[in-house]
């Protein structure tokens, strides 16, 4: 069964500092990876994507995946109490149509 | 273009009973999804859709029915409401996998209580 696994947290960082999020998962054959962040009683929001080996930047997000070990990570520079939400990491696996969700990692951003 | 709409935004059902939750999107998205959320934990996969007429089951499908017979239109079917299908349930569409990194667009969700 293809799995993807996340820590659930919370994780709590100071407001200001890099708040780091790792994902990890079963299939060598993953083929897209998505971070996403649900605040509290909203519906899932897409931050970032990626599909090559190395980093991907947007804004204060940077999106890492490593195919040879299978993980993906999230890092979000200058955190922000407003970055407080869970954040879901989601993989669709080579030859298929579905996306298979994390359970997602709460991040608390203390003031 | 209103996205990913769904309705209703609640409903309390009494054991037994029977709904539907509709989901309609309006971009033209082939593929379309139905997710339950359970407190605390992530998305599972009830069914999902790759065009008109086409549906599949997902991880969780025990308990729910759906049908695709538009492309703007997936409902999905609650048959026999039980305590366990208590969850927010999601509905979500994207175009083509395929076509480069594809992104799932969601709908605000629809929470579900029964007692």
């Amino acid at each position: 069964q293809k799995e993807v696994e996340q820590n659930s947290g919370p994780l709590s960082v100071p407001e200001g500092a890099i708040a780091s999020l790792n994902c990890t998962y079963s299939d060598r054959g993953s083929q897209s990876f998505f971070w996403y962040r649900q605040y509290s009683g909203k519906s899932p929001e897409l931050i970032m994507s990626i599909y090559s080996n190395g980093d991907k930047e947007d804004g204060r997000f940077t999106a890492q995946l490593n195919k040879a070990s299978q993980y993906v990570s999230l890092l979000i520079r200058d955190s922000q109490p407003s970055d407080s939400a869970t954040y879901l990491c989601a993989v669709r696996f080579s030859g298929t149509y579905k996306y298979i969700f994390g359970t997602g990692t709460r991040l608390k951003v203390l003031a | 273009n209103a996205g990913v709409t769904q309705t209703p935004k609640f409903r309390i059902l009494k054991i037994g009973q029977s709904m539907t939750l509709q989901c309609t999107q309006d971009m033209n998205h082939n593929y379309m999804y139905w997710y339950r959320q359970d407190p605390g934990m992530g998305l599972k996969l009830i069914y999902y859709s790759v065009g008109a007429g086409i549906t599949d089951k997902g991880e969780v499908p025990n308990g729910y029915n759906v049908s695709r017979s538009t492309t703007e239109d997936f409902p999905l079917r609650l048959e026999l409401a039980a305590p366990s299908q208590t969850s927010v349930y999601f509905c979500a569409s994207s175009s083509l996998p395929g076509q480069g990194i594809v992104e799932q667009y969601f709908g605000p969700g629809t929470r579900l209580t029964v007692t």
